[in-house]
Formats: structure tokens, sequence, C-alpha cells
């Protein structure tokens, strides 16, 4: 199995801040990795793929980067309706597990 | 407009079996691979497996001597099975599609359904 950590597991910010999520996979995933945001209630929402590629729809303040066992997504001016739980996820090897979330609050 | 919704029985006894279907409409399941996935209350998402429209499956190991995966484009709908369930396997599941980019998200989710295990 290819462990997915997450970090941090919470994060307090602001309207308008620029955050950063870190995942970092236990071996290389080769940029088969992928980034789902989830409101309460809700089903995940894919976000970004294979690393970096913005799913349609997603506004452009999302942005992932990164290779081999690390990777971030990035939101550029978090907005109220950002405030969710974000996941990332491996399809490199199976099974395509997933990190273990990172809560966005407001602070 | 492609949707994706799971049925089934929201209790079953623990030792029992859990038999949920997810029904496609809006599209054909076409040459997809169709994902189960569940999420434990106020926990994080477990990948449960997979199974392409030919009928080929992939299980996480750490449930695959329980589950069973099917598929029947017909109906346009899948099954999950899975065997011998315990309180551990309370959880939403959701059906869901990964898309043909080649990298393999899931693109698109069914909303999810509680299963309970309980007596």
């Amino acid at each position: 199995d290819i462990q997915m950590t997450q970090s941090p597991s919470s994060l307090f910010a602001s309207v308008g801040d620029r955050v950063s999520i870190t995942c970092r996979s236990s071996q290389s995933v080769s940029n088969y990795l992928h980034w789902y945001q989830q409101k309460p209630g809700e089903a995940p929402k894919l976000l970004i793929y294979g690393a970096a590629a913005l799913q349609r729809g997603v506004p452009s303040r999302f942005s992932g980067s990164g290779s081999g066992t690390n990777y971030t997504l990035t939101i550029s001016s978090l907005q109220s309706e950002d405030f969710a739980t974000y996941y990332c996820q491996q399809s490199y090897i199976i099974p395509q597990n997933f990190g273990q979330g990172t809560k966005l609050e407001i602070k | 407009q492609v949707q994706l919704q799971e049925s089934g029985p929201g209790l079953v006894k623990p030792s029992e079996t859990l038999s949920l279907t997810c029904t496609v409409s809006g599209d054909s399941i076409g040459s997809y691979y169709w994902t189960w996935i569940r999420q434990p209350a106020g926990k994080g998402l477990e990948w449960i497996g997979r199974i392409y429209t030919s009928g080929s499956t992939n299980y996480n190991p750490y449930l695959k001597s329980r589950v069973s995966m099917s598929i029947d484009t017909s109906k346009n709908q899948l099954s999950l099975k899975l065997s011998s369930v315990t309180a551990a396997d309370t959880a939403v599941y959701h059906c869901a599609r990964e898309n043909n980019s080649g990298w393999h998200p899931v693109e698109l989710w069914g909303q999810g359904t509680l299963v309970t295990v309980s007596s």
C-alpha cells in the first residue's frame, strides 16, 4: 500500500488568505495525485487531477503542484465557500488510498 | 447530466451481507472504471474497489476477501456486496466514476447512502 499523509490536519484562515495543503506519499505516485473538496453532508468534488490539472468548472484560485512523493494544493485567495475538508488521493497503485483530510476553518 | 444514485438497505445485521446498487442515469455505463468509496461518520474516505465495464475488478486488499462488485450494462447498474459485516463497516457508501483522462481521478460521485451495521 501507498500511505498518504496530509498536513496540516486542520487549518484556520481568513477570507482573502493564501493557503497551502501538503500531501506526502510513502513512495512516488508519479503525479497520479488528485485533490478533492468535501463540504458537510455532500459528496467530495474533484478539484485537481494529475497533480496540476484543474477540473472543468473549478475556479482558477485553486492550483496543484508537486512531483514524486510531495504535492501541494494552493488556494490563492480564500473565499467563504472554500471552507471545507480537502483530501488528496493517489491512483498510481491499487488500493487508491486517500489522505486523512485537512479541515479548513474560518479564523 | 449524468447522475449516480445508490440504493439498498440502511440497516444490516452483523455477520450478514451488505448489498448496494448504484443506478446510472443520463448516460450509458460506457467504458469507465466505476468505483465504490465509503466514509464512516466524521472520518476520512476509504477506497473499496472498482470495476470496469468489461467486468474486471480491483479490490482493496484489506476488504478483498469480503467484497464483490458486479456491473449490469443492460440496466445501467452497478452492485456492491460486502459479506460478514461488523460495526466497523458502518459508513456512507458512495458509488463513483473515474474519468478517462488517464490519471484516473474520481470525477463523478453519487450522494452516498448510509449503511448502519447493528443488531
